[in-house]
């Protein structure tokens, strides 16, 4: 595998389920993102972790949980969702996180909440 | 706060035509502009970038210049062919310091050429 890859690549939940995301990045990076992709709307940033702490949660709400156990994963824990909540996740990666350091990023995970 | 303005689409276009799609940004400070590129069914991929004024990013043929006058970084390209369709996204990064790795993204202009 090389770059960054996510699993799985759709996935389809009821509101009362938990799901997790998964990231893997092959790059040898030290800072991960998770996006929002909505339709019609800008890429949300949602997590930035660098060296396995994070540094950013952009007002997420709680049934949105991020996990870094090292720096080539990433997951990203769902539970409670809402149909507001479908829309394509993105993981990126880079090597800092500094604005130079380009994000690199994964396919995504297309969720569908029912 | 900062903010990036693309271009709506979709934008269709037969194959060697001439393609600009504008973007035009607000920042403070003196961010760094980029180019995403989004194949269907795939993550984005960073097309081009220019982190200082003047600078021409450039890549696969396409062009784009960072002008600070008129806060702009419209992309180009001279000839374009199917396998350019996709959607394109102009990011801007916040500059230097604490913060700086946050991309603030435009919509996305989706692009279509047709033989």
């Amino acid at each position: 595998e090389t770059g960054v890859t996510q699993t799985p690549r759709h996935l389809v939940m009821g509101m009362t389920n938990k799901k997790s995301l998964k990231c893997e990045q092959h790059l040898g990076h030290n800072a991960m993102y998770w996006y929002k992709q909505s339709a019609k709307k800008p890429l949300e940033l949602m997590f930035v972790y660098s060296l396995e702490e994070r540094v950013e949660n952009n007002s997420v709400p709680s049934r949105f949980s991020p996990e870094c156990p090292n720096s080539s994963h990433l997951f990203l824990h769902l539970h409670t969702l809402q149909p507001e909540d479908s829309a394509l996740y993105l993981c990126a990666s880079s090597q800092g996180a500094m604005d130079t350091d380009t994000q690199y990023f994964g396919p995504g995970t297309r969720l569908t909440v029912l | 706060g900062d903010s990036v303005t693309q271009m709506e689409g979709p934008v269709t276009l037969s194959e060697e035509a001439f393609l600009t799609i504008n973007c035009t940004y607000t920042a403070t400070g003196y961010p760094s502009l980029f180019w995403y590129v989004q194949y269907p069914g795939e993550g984005l991929q960073l097309l081009l970038k220019a982190t200082k004024a003047d600078d021409k990013g450039s890549n696969k043929g396409f062009e784009a210049t960072y002008r600070k006058e008129t806060t702009s970084f419209h992309l180009e390209k001279g000839s374009v062919q199917v396998s350019d369709s996709a959607v394109y996204f102009c990011a801007l990064s916040a500059g230097s310091g604490a913060g700086s790795y946050q991309l603030t993204f435009g919509k996305g202009t989706k692009l279509s050429v047709i033989p």
